[in-house]
């Protein structure tokens, strides 16, 4: 069946130090979102991707949408304390809305 | 606008007993799925609504969740027995629906079977 998958799976760096997490799904996706869960907290949307090679920022993250649309990432720059949470990428299985998430990357800084 | 709710927030169950969460979801959102979270990893999606009716529920282990959206708005998901591996974080999400909408989360239940 269809997988969306992350990596890495952890991440600690130092404050100040910039983030990249990888999403990869195994089909062609129609769009990809990505979602930040802070520690005890539950999913907050972030953004949506839909176009192929689309590039969109929000102040230090940067979400990229591959070429194939089989891939995106997320880069933040310069980490902060409170960029502290798992991001989890998620795709919609076939043409319905539901989501297929991935495993998450779990980011953690060190102040 | 309001968020999702859910409750409750905690439950520890024992094992083979039932279960039973509560989730409203934000006003004139059509489609209402119920996620189940296990602790390290994403959310696995049980069943999806749209308005009252049931869309997917391919991966609901039915011979022990039920979950039910009577009249398109609250949503309630059931589970009986209990066993240990469904010890997770239930979340209730909502959306207008299709793609191409995020989703709304609730702040979960967390169950926890002894």
């Amino acid at each position: 069946g269809q997988q969306v998958m992350q990596i890495p799976q952890y991440q600690h760096v130092q404050e100040g130090e910039d983030f990249t997490t990888y999403c990869n799904s195994s089909t062609t996706l129609s769009n990809i979102q990505w979602y930040k869960q802070r520690p005890g907290g539950h999913p907050v949307f972030l953004i949506q991707l839909v176009k192929s090679g689309e590039v969109k920022k929000q102040k230090r993250l940067t979400f990229q949408f591959g070429e194939a649309k089989k891939n995106s990432s997320l880069h933040i720059t310069a980490t902060q304390t409170t960029d502290v949470g798992t991001y989890f990428c998620a795709g919609p299985l076939g043409n319905t809305g539901k989501l297929i998430f991935g495993q998450g990357t779990t980011l953690q800084v060190k102040p | 606008e309001a968020g999702v709710a859910q409750s409750p927030r905690y439950k520890i169950i024992e094992k083979r007993q039932s279960v039973a969460f509560w989730c409203n979801p934000i006003s004139g959102h059509a489609t209402l799925y119920w996620y189940q979270q296990i602790l390290g990893q994403g959310p696995k999606l049980l069943i999806q609504f749209q308005n009252n009716g049931v869309v997917d529920d391919s991966q609901l282990p039915k011979d022990r969740f039920s979950a039910e959206r009577l009249k398109g708005v609250d949503s309630t998901l059931k589970i009986q027995p209990a066993k240990l591996e469904d010890s997770a974080v239930y979340l209730c999400a909502s959306s207008l629906g299709g793609q191409g909408y995020g989703y709304t989360f609730g702040s979960g239940t967390r169950l926890t079977v002894v």
